[in-house]
């Protein structure tokens, strides 16, 4: 199994350029989140979606919008990008409910000039 | 949001040593998982604790949720090299949300 897949895994954009990271996951899991890390700040939360079809804001969610396309697919997007977005960007997803293990992808490093 | 505070944030050690990590909050948690993240990699779970009070072990780790369910602790006996990496603990709050928190991590590095 692939578990969860994230593209592109390295990004260099200009201040105010767009762009959308993708992930999508194959263990049929209903919640899907947006995190980002940054050195010292552990994970914070931008994005979720508890199930098909929802989403709502985390801690961070300024500048970000997100798009649960299907029960695999939770991507993210970014506007316009500014160098305060930099950062690693990881998605994870989880089975129904609380209490339940979060399975990571690999990350996807942005580089905003 | 609910916080939780992770101390040390960075841990240096010679092998062999002891150490213990600490996560702590004023909110409650349904559970509390610890994970674990080597560089350029995504979090990795370690174990999920439940019950107030509950003690789980992993070889040389343990791994301790306290009575009030407002606290953890990862403790490693004899740590070695393959143990550097990045500790982050998260909870889930009682209220049932499906927002995870986590704490900001601990670095460590284990010296040969």
């Amino acid at each position: 199994n692939a578990g969860v897949t994230q593209t592109p895994k390295f990004q260099v954009l200009k201040t105010g350029q767009s762009m959308t990271l993708q992930c999508a996951q194959d263990m049929n899991h209903n919640s899907m989140y947006w995190y980002r890390q940054d050195p010292g700040m552990g994970l914070r939360l931008i994005y979720y979606s508890a199930s098909e079809g929802t989403t709502d804001k985390g801690e961070v969610p300024n500048g970000y919008n997100v798009s649960r396309l299907n029960k695999r697919e939770f991507s993210l997007r970014l506007e316009s990008a500014a160098p305060s977005q930099t950062s690693v960007y990881f998605c994870a997803s989880r089975p129904q409910g609380v209490n339940g293990e979060l399975f990571f992808g690999e990350g996807s490093r942005l580089t905003v000039l | 949001t609910q916080l939780l505070e992770q101390s040390p944030q960075f841990l240096s050690i010679q092998e062999g040593e002891n150490l213990t990590v600490y996560c702590n909050s004023s909110s409650v948690f349904s559970s509390l998982q610890w994970y674990r993240q080597e560089p350029g990699e995504g979090p990795v779970l370690l174990v999920t604790v439940v019950t107030g009070g509950e003690v789980k072990k992993l070889k040389r780790l343990t791994f301790q949720f306290g009575d009030a369910r407002k606290d953890s602790s990862l403790h490693i006996t004899a740590a070695q090299p393959g143990d550097t990496g990045l500790y982050l603990c998260a909870g889930d709050d009682a209220g049932g949300s499906y927002i995870p928190t986590f704490g900001r991590g601990t670095s460590l590095i284990v010296h040969p």
